[in-house]
């Protein structure tokens, strides 16, 4: 069974400041590597994906992935008080299985 | 586009009752799944449907769950009998699904109170 694992539980960080999140999981084979946020009382939103090793850059964020180490992050840059949430990192399983998530990052931004 | 809509949004059910959460997926997706979300345990996969065939099950929730898919619009998850640790924010998503990736879309969840 594939396993997602993310650090810090927590986090807070000051407005404009970047935001750093970190996820390891426990199958190099593993597909594509999603993160999504959520608001309070929202279901999660699909925010980036990425499949290939190295980084992918949509706007503020950046997500990088190393397939050897088994690791993947997630850098928000310019972190703004709406960046506040919590962040879950998903990877599909082998053979088309559903997304298996981690128990996800609270991210708070101070203004 | 509408999104997923699920409901009710809460409810509180005694030990022992038969709950049903409801869920309709958004139109065109041919994926559907059924996630149970707590503080502890994160997002547990209940069930995955694709085209109306069940794909994967959570072993853990056999017993007293069963999600159906009724028609590709809309699906059920019935918890009979409902215990109080299966207060829970319950999540259903669904997906246009090709071989390898597939964002989810989420609706915003019902609110399981088991007293």
């Amino acid at each position: 069974q594939e396993k997602v694992q993310q650090s810090p539980e927590s986090l807070i960080v000051p407005e404009g400041a970047m935001s750093s999140l970190n996820c390891t999981f426990s199958n190099s084979a593993s597909q594509s590597i999603w993160w999504y946020q959520q608001h309070p009382g929202k279901g999660p939103e699909a925010l980036i994906s990425i499949f290939s090793n190295g980084n992918k850059k949509e706007g503020r964020l950046t997500v990088y992935l190393n397939r050897a180490s088994l690791h993947v992050s997630l850098h928000i840059r310019d972190s703004q008080p709406s960046d506040s949430a919590v962040y879950l990192c998903a990877v599909n399983g082998q053979g088309g299985r559903a997304l298996i998530f981690g128990t996800g990052t609270t991210v708070s931004v101070s203004p | 586009d509408a999104g997923v809509t699920q409901t009710p949004r809460h409810e509180v059910a005694e030990k022992g009752q038969t709950i049903i959460l409801k869920c309709e997926p958004v139109s065109g997706h041919n994926d559907l799944f059924w996630y149970r979300q707590t503080k502890i345990q994160g997002l547990e996969l209940l069930s995955y449907f694709r085209s109306k065939s069940l794909m994967e099950d959570g072993g853990a929730f056999k017993d007293r769950f069963k999600a159906e898919m009724l028609n590709s619009s809309f699906s059920t998850l019935k918890i009979q009998p409902t215990e109080p640790k299966d207060s829970a924010v319950y999540l259903c998503a669904s997906s246009f699904r090709t071989e390898n990736t597939g964002q989810l879309y989420f609706g915003e969840g019902s609110k399981l109170t088991v007293l």
